[in-house]
């Protein structure tokens, strides 16, 4: 089976522009959460969507959005890039919408933005 | 608030010694942790987690941790280190309440010697 996928792998973008990531999740889940990785830190939450709407929201500005599509893939999309928004970008999938005994995410290998 | 504090942003071991890597987590409500591990370019894999269910946790690949609600710790750790275990280690913490939102350490990077 599939794990979950996301595209493009690596990408680099100038300051100011638009950059759009997918993340394909395992089949028959509902749950996509997106994650940044700064080099050296741990991964911060940024979104988890369920059921195609949104279950939370971490502290980033309003230049990164998210949605879901009825197939339950999921876009992350980030505004006006800055030199600080390079990092690997990891989406997670869960077949429940919250945390718990069955509540597992399965990460993603990520993408990784430059930002130039 | 939640958060993790891993201590040691690198621990080396020699292949064969106890691998003891330490997370100590903040939270105002019941925890789940977690442990993860992330090899070069790749995502994040779970090694295990405690959900209230027992407190010595068994993961994959020889690893276990232990819950300590006095200590609010949650180390991992593995009587017999191997070349392979060589990786990024992450400790995190959620709220039985919230959504699920994953609060990460900073990460312990584990180098083996051989």
């Amino acid at each position: 089976d599939a794990g979950v996928t996301q595209s493009p792998t690596h990408l680099i973008k100038t300051r100011g522009q638009h950059v759009t990531l997918r993340c394909s999740p395992i089949s028959g889940h509902k749950s996509v959460s997106w994650y940044q990785q700064v080099l050296g830190q741990g991964p911060q939450f940024i979104f988890q969507y369920y059921e195609k709407e949104e279950r939370g929201r971490g502290n980033f500005p309003d230049r990164f959005s998210a949605r879901q599509f009825p197939n339950y893939s999921s876009e992350l999309n980030v505004n006006a890039l800055l030199l600080g928004d390079s990092a690997l970008y990891l989406c997670a999938s869960s077949s429940l919408p919250l945390a718990g005994p069955q509540g597992e995410l399965f990460f993603g290998e990520g993408s990784r933005l430059t930002v130039l | 608030a939640q958060s993790v504090t891993q201590l040691g942003s690198h621990v080396s071991v020699s292949e064969g010694a106890l691998v003891l890597l330490r997370c100590n987590y903040s939270s105002s409500v019941p925890p789940y942790l977690f442990w993860y591990v992330q090899y070069p370019n790749q995502g994040l894999q779970l090694l295990l987690k405690y959900t209230s269910a027992a407190t010595l946790v068994k993961g994959i690949n020889g690893f276990e941790a232990e819950f300590k609600k006095s200590e609010t710790s949650f180390h991992l750790t593995k009587p017999s280190a191997h070349m392979s275990d060589a990786a990024e280690y992450f400790c995190a913490v959620s709220s039985i309440q919230g959504a699920q939102k994953l609060v990460f350490g900073q990460g312990t990077r584990l180098t083996i010697n051989p």
